[in-house]
């Protein structure tokens, strides 16, 4: 079955500093991986997504996403961390049987920025 | 950027009663879902749509829910008897055809407080 951990429930960088989220999956099959960012209030937001066209996959807002198979990591990295970072992040992965294709949810990562 | 849309934004229901959430999707999607959120936990996946029909529910989605797609816009979440864990935010998202790695648009959601 597929399914990713997050690790770590929240973590706090100062402003200007390195944003790393961890991710894990497990797969049997080559994953389909995505990054959605919830703000406050709001719904999820995709940020990224890794379909096997390119180890590293850039998306918005500054964030990029390295895949590491041998690691079956996904990480989430953004070099200089902004104050409207803050928010919570989900890495995410494609299921598998259906062509719906649900998507299934890590735990969430809080991300705090100190000023 | 053309949205998925959801309302209410907030609905406060009795325990026992009928509750319907309601959803626009992207207007050329294809492919429906309905995901929920238990407040501090992950975001769980509930039921997909496509071609008029359930593709694929999980567990949750028990004999209490239900979803239809009354005209060629709204996309409706039917809770027939409301308890109280059913209290959380409900998510729509949408996908377009094709691309089965495509991802999903969500909307901002509904907060479902059960009373």
């Amino acid at each position: 079955a597929q399914s990713v951990t997050q690790l770590g429930s929240h973590v706090s960088v100062s402003e200007g500093a390195l944003v790393l989220l961890r991710c894990n999956y497990s797969s049997s099959v080559p994953p389909y991986l995505f990054w959605y960012v919830q703000y406050p209030n709001q719904g999820l937001q995709l940020l990224l997504k890794y379909t096997s066209a390119a180890t590293l996959v850039k998306g918005i807002n500054g964030f990029e996403a390295e895949f590491k198979k041998s690691e079956t990591s996904f990480h989430l990295t953004k070099p200089s961390a902004h104050m409207s970072d803050a928010a919570e992040y989900f890495c995410a992965v494609k299921g598998l049987g259906s062509s719906a294709s649900k998507i299934i949810f890590g735990s969430g990562t809080r991300l705090s920025i100190r000023p | 950027e053309p949205e998925v849309t959801q309302t209410p934004s907030h609905q406060v229901t009795q325990m026992g009663q009928e509750v319907i959430l309601r959803c626009v999707p992207i207007s050329n999607h294809l492919y429906f879902y309905w995901y929920r959120q238990i407040l501090g936990q992950k975001v769980e996946f509930l039921v997909s749509f496509y071609n008029n029909e359930i593709s694929e529910k999980s567990e949750i989605f028990d004999d209490q829910f239900s979803v239809e797609r009354p005209d060629g816009s709204n996309f409706t979440l039917k809770i027939r008897s409301t308890k109280l864990e059913d209290s959380a935010m409900y998510f729509c998202a949408s996908r377009g055809d094709g691309d089965g790695n495509q991802p999903q648009h969500f909307g901002d959601g509904t907060r479902l407080s059960i009373l």
